[in-house]
């Protein structure tokens, strides 16, 4: 079965610090991935995806993330965390054998920065 | 662009009551989705959209109903309204196909309780 997994519940940071937040991925083919993060009483934002190319993709904010095809992952990096970051993020993938209707999400990481 | 819209933002029902979510997207967006989030959860689709006129169901379909018979709009109906449909529900819309992006353009969401 395809699944997203995002192991870490909550991942705690001093500001200033850098900080990963962890997906990984079981889907067959070369899927689509995505991060969204989501504010307090907000909807999701869309953050960054890895679609084809670079491993290595630049997004909102200063987040980054690098697709590990061989370690089936995507984690979302920062060199330096902000307040700011704290708020819960989605890890999301889609098969691209299929329609953009079976995108699935992670479970999400909650990112709380201390000052 | 207002991007997703959604409304009420709040809404309290009372449990065998009906009413409809309303969801409208103007960036000719051709994917439209459905989705409910559960108080410390991610996200699970109700239901989606590719176009105009064609609806399919997702993870969580049972006791909604959803029509789509413009590129902009595709309200969700909840019939018989349950506790079980307490939740916090959001639309998103991408576009998919030439030119598309993948990334989904999430509304605000509406909060419902059932009581």
């Amino acid at each position: 079965a395809q699944s997203v997994a995002q192991p870490e519940d909550q991942v705690n940071v001093a500001e200033g610090n850098p900080l990963t937040v962890k997906c990984t991925y079981s889907v067959s083919g070369n899927p689509y991935l995505f991060w969204y993060v989501q504010y307090p009483n907000r909807g999701l934002q869309f953050l960054l995806k890895y679609i084809t190319g670079d491993n290595l993709v630049k997004g909102s904010y200063g987040f980054e993330a690098e697709f590990n095809k061989s370690q089936t992952s995507f984690h979302l990096k920062k060199p330096s965390a902000l307040v700011s970051d704290s708020a819960l993020y989605f890890c999301a993938v889609s098969p691209t054998y299929s329609s953009a209707s079976k995108i699935i999400f992670g479970s999400g990481t909650r990112l709380s920065i201390r000052p | 662009n207002a991007g997703v819209t959604q409304t009420p933002k709040f809404r309290i029902l009372k449990i065998g009551q009906s009413m409809t979510l309303q969801c409208a997207q103007d960036m000719n967006h051709n994917y439209m989705y459905w989705y409910r989030q559960d108080p410390g959860m991610g996200l699970k689709l109700i239901y989606y959209s590719v176009g105009a006129g064609i609806t399919d169901k997702g993870e969580v379909p049972n006791g909604y109903n959803v029509s789509r018979s413009t590129t902009e709009d595709f309200p969700l109906r909840l019939e018989l309204a349950a506790p079980s449909q307490t939740s916090v529900y959001f639309c998103a819309s991408t576009k998919i196909g030439a030119g598309g992006a993948w990334e989904q353009y999430f509304g605000p969401g509406t909060r419902l309780t059932v009581t």
